[in-house]
């Protein structure tokens, strides 16, 4: 039973436009959550985190909105370039014990962003 | 910049071998992840160590996978014997939050070691 899930296994976008990157999540109790980045060959990159007490985390051009309700979070690339080309993946984690839980990732989302 | 370093990048071996992958983290990081991930989906963790002990390897298929960290700091992770299945990218991360810290957990991730198994 996947935990976090990347439900759009591709996503193309126009360079200059917005890329909206979406995760859902079924466990409660995730109270931390972080977007990497991939390109081939490489390890993930970390790209941005939001705890659960925000709604919204902003980082130049990439933004996390987080919606705890709908157990939903998205991540925003505005304005979208070629080198943000690469998988994408939401990960989670909950506190418990007095300390951070391990990760859980999705299956990634693939950015392709077109001159 | 501080980063995570794996070797070897890329092994081929036969079914039945034994391979091993090692991983520096980075230089003060407490907390080292070996993770697997399979082509198509996202890493899943193999095993957690906080500094030189295990803390999760609940997910390490022990019959034939193990990993060590001897002194707190680099690691490694064997597979003895390899099987066909076992084809993926093995991952290393760090953080510098430990079991005791909480709060943020930002993991740094090596370029991974491509394990092909014939």
């Amino acid at each position: 039973d996947q935990q976090v899930k990347q439900n759009s296994p591709s996503l193309s976008v126009q360079e200059g436009r917005i890329s909206i990157l979406n995760c859902d999540y079924t466990n409660s109790m995730f109270d931390y959550f972080l977007w990497y980045k991939k390109y081939p060959a490489e390890g993930p990159t970390f790209l941005i985190s939001i705890s659960s007490i925000k709604d919204k985390n902003e980082d130049g051009r990439f933004t996390v909105f987080l919606n705890k309700s709908a157990k939903h979070l998205s991540l925003h690339i505005v304005p979208s370039q070629p080198g943000d080309s690469a998988v994408y993946f939401c990960a989670a984690s909950s506190y418990y014990g007095g300390s951070q839980g391990n990760l859980i990732f999705g299956k990634g989302t693939k950015l392709s962003v077109k001159p | 910049e501080a980063e995570v370093a794996q070797s070897p990048r890329y092994k081929i071996t036969e079914k039945s071998q034994a391979v091993a992958f090692w991983c520096d983290p980075i230089s003060g990081h407490a907390t080292l992840y070996w993770y697997r991930q399979i082509l198509g989906q996202g890493p899943e963790l193999l095993v957690q160590f906080q500094d030189e002990s295990v803390v999760d390897d609940s997910q390490l298929p022990k019959d034939r996978f193990s990993a060590e960290r001897l002194k707190g700091v680099d690691s490694t992770l064997k597979i003895q014997p390899a099987e066909l299945g076992d084809s993926a990218m093995y991952l290393c991360a760090s953080s510098l939050v430990g079991l005791a810290g909480g709060g943020d957990n930002e993991q740094f991730f090596g370029p991974g070691t491509r394990l092909t198994v014939l």
